[in-house]
């Protein structure tokens, strides 16, 4: 299947501090990435929608200006998580689609996550 | 509103058959997911289906039934490293309509010895 790469993996963090996360699509170009968090013992919950060379959609509830989404080229888009709090310490997990490749199911390919602390 | 179920947790013992069970109720129905996650990894996609009927995978299967907004994964000949948590996800529109997942609390199946 597809390969979707994150970066970093785990990454600890001052609270007040932004923490950049890069998603990568290395094998297929995505036009359109979803950034999930998941919170410890439940299941992945949509934050927006990035889609290349538009702005972000985003889920009820996010807010816009502190998870900013920037999706410039087909196979990268990042996270950043502004202004962090202790309450942002969650597991994000970003996937892509290939249309290409996966026609058929459409199915997402998960990057490996990325797990934020905020002391 | 959309709204998917599944059990929290289920227990098994290896080599047994374990059948997990969602419903589902959305706004838009374009196929049913099922993903594999073990702890601290990201989902794996285990099977999907979008007609109502079985879809069988070597070990896996999944079942859909679109009018009774139901489907289930089936594990067979289960081994301990099926441990892991099992997410139902439905897809509300087709993906090239930027269709997104929206996923089930997930279940969390333990395989015994």
């Amino acid at each position: 299947g597809a390969v979707v790469s994150q970066h970093p993996s785990w990454v600890i963090c001052k609270s007040g501090t932004s923490v950049k996360i890069e998603c990568r699509s290395l094998d297929f170009q995505a036009t359109t990435m979803f950034w999930y968090r998941q919170f410890p013992k439940q299941s992945l919950m949509l934050m927006a929608t990035s889609n290349e060379g538009s702005k972000a959609t985003y889920e009820q509830g996010v807010e816009k200006d502190k998870f900013l989404i920037n999706h410039a080229s087909l196979t990268l888009s990042t996270l950043t998580v502004t202004s962090a709090h202790p309450e942002d310490s969650s597991f994000y997990i970003c996937s892509a689609r290939d249309l290409a490749g996966g026609v058929v199911t459409g199915e997402l390919f998960f990057g490996e996550g990325s797990r934020l602390t905020v002391l | 509103g959309q709204n998917i179920d599944q059990p929290t947790e289920m227990t098994a013992t290896e080599g047994a058959i374990v059948q997990i069970n969602c419903t589902y109720q959305t706004s838009g129905f374009n196929g049913l997911f099922w993903y594999q996650q073990h702890a601290g990894e990201a989902p794996t996609f285990l099977s999907y289906n979008v007609l109502d009927g079985l879809e069988e995978k070597g070990r896996f299967s999944s079942f859909l039934s679109r009018s009774k907004g139901y489907s289930y994964l089936l594990l067979k000949e289960l081994q301990m490293k099926d441990s892991a948590s099992y997410l139902c996800a439905v897809r509300d529109r087709p993906p090239g309509n930027t269709g997104k997942l929206i996923f089930g609390q997930g279940t969390t199946l333990q395989v015994k010895p």
